[in-house]
């Protein structure tokens, strides 16, 4: 069975970092095209970050410079690190496979972030 | 970057009526546009993709249409069950990356 599983969700203060982890199972991530996708209480979704089959690497304009997205190869888990998180950070974080570039077909149930003082 | 803008932003039908949800982006993206439906408390499903072709196991009621710029996703005779959140998304070459609508809520009326 194709299955995410996010984790490492929690509370930081403002200026903190986080890593949230990505695994999967039923599928090889570095085959795929991995996405983060969050959503801010209340609110729609926001795309974040997407690593492509290839191994390159975008960013939605809020993060650039503060959010790094990766994987673990052997370990069949995507990453992303979040650094200077800012309250507006605050969210539900879902990871996402797509098996071609520009869909998310498969999704995780997500953590929560949340940046308070 | 590429903006898409979904409307109506409600939709208030009964079951058994057609629902047609619009998405329109503020530049071509050909036909790399996505829908999903989201109910609360829920991840997103993939619905289409590539504009019009359906994703794995959804039903037949469920069918998108467009290119460039003006999308469609109609529902051709809703359920009980269609009743959610409704997201358009796109893919883009150059700025790369993903952008989705503001989403539409499909309501019981």
């Amino acid at each position: 069975e194709v299955q995410l599983v996010e984790s490492g969700g929690g509370l930081v203060q403002p200026g903190g970092s986080l890593r949230l982890s990505c695994a999967a199972s039923g599928f090889t991530v570095s085959s795929n095209y991995m996405s983060w996708v969050r959503q801010a209480p209340g609110k729609g979704l926001e795309w974040v970050s997407v690593i492509y089959s290839g191994g390159s690497t975008y960013y939605a304009d809020s993060v650039k410079g503060r959010f790094t997205i990766s994987r673990h190869n052997s370990k069949n888990t995507l990453y992303l690190q979040m650094n200077s998180l800012r309250a507006e950070d605050t969210a539900v974080y879902y990871c996402a496979m797509g098996r071609i570039a520009g869909i998310m077909d498969v999704w995780g149930k997500g953590t929560t972030v949340t940046v308070s003082s | 970057e590429i903006v898409l803008t979904q409307s109506p932003a409600t939709l208030s039908l009964s079951p058994g009526e057609r629902a047609t949800l619009s998405c329109r982006a503020s530049q071509s993206v050909s036909s790399y546009l996505a829908w999903y439906q989201q109910k609360p408390g829920q991840a997103p499903r993939l619905l289409i993709y590539d504009a019009s072709n359906r994703a794995t196991g959804i039903p037949a009621r469920f069918s998108g249409s467009g290119s460039g710029t003006d999308f469609t996703l109609t529902i051709s005779s809703l359920e009980p069950e269609d009743f959610a959140v409704y997201y358009c998304q796109q893919r883009s070459n150059w700025p790369p990356g993903y952008t989705f609508g503001q989403g539409t809520k499909l309501e019981i009326k």
